[in-house]
């Protein structure tokens, strides 16, 4: 199975700030690959698929770069309602479907 | 508007069979490149991806987990079924269940139902 790691596992932003998580893939997956956003108590929101693309409805404050092994979510100005944990998942080889281990976006 | 929900028992005893259902709407399990799917995350975990289920009834399994699982859909029903044998207290998490579509080889699991809390103790 493809392993994903994501890093940081956890961070701490102000409100204002360019926050940027990673995560690798164990071997390349193209540009296959998601970007979730979890709130505690919710369910994942999806916001990011194909590496790049914004899901319909997600502010474009989001962005999603990457491919190969490496990929990067980017929130440009972090908003109060940004601050959650966030997943990659893999969508290349499957099953099963991998997800990174989460980094947690805390407030300073 | 494409909507999920997870129903099932919210306490299950070791060595039990878990069953849980999702139904939903807004889409049809009979389109073409539609599926759903399952994940679970532990409490203060990470998600963990369990199975799916295709318009064409193809299904796929956690290979971790295979041996223990079996996903069924009843199209006419709008629902989708998980059963998870031999339950044991590591199993203790949120189990959500996802729509999966495909689009030009694209694919992505949303939205995802609310998530229903189950957990195994004697």
């Amino acid at each position: 199975a493809i392993q994903m790691t994501q890093s940081p596992s956890s961070l701490s932003a102000s409100v204002g700030d360019r926050v940027t998580i990673t995560c690798r893939a164990s071997q390349g997956i193209r540009n296959d690959l998601g970007w979730y956003q979890q709130k505690p108590g919710k369910a994942p929101k999806l916001l990011i698929y194909a590496a790049s693309s914004l899901q319909s409805g997600v502010p474009s404050r989001f962005s999603g770069s990457g491919s190969g092994t490496d990929f990067t979510l980017t929130i440009s100005s972090l908003q109060p309602e940004d601050f959650a944990t966030y997943y990659c998942l893999q969508d290349y080889n499957y099953p099963p479907w991998t997800f990174g281990q989460g980094t947690k976006v805390e407030i300073k | 508007q494409i909507t999920l929900k997870e129903s099932g028992p919210t306490l299950v005893k070791p060595t039990q069979t878990l069953t849980l259902t999702c139904t939903f709407s807004g889409f049809s399990l009979s389109t073409s490149g539609v599926g759903v799917g399952w994940i679970r995350q532990p409490p203060g975990k990470a998600l963990e991806w369990l199975a799916l289920i295709y318009w064409n009834d193809d299904k796929r399994y956690s290979p971790s987990l295979k041996s223990r699982l079996t996903i069924t859909k009843d199209t006419s029903k709008n629902q989708v079924v998980l059963t998870m044998t031999n339950m044991d207290p590591v199993d203790t998490a949120t189990y959500y269940c996802a729509h999966r579509v495909t689009i030009f080889g694209v694919g992505r699991f949303d939205p995802w139902g609310q998530g229903t809390l189950v957990t195994v103790s004697s």
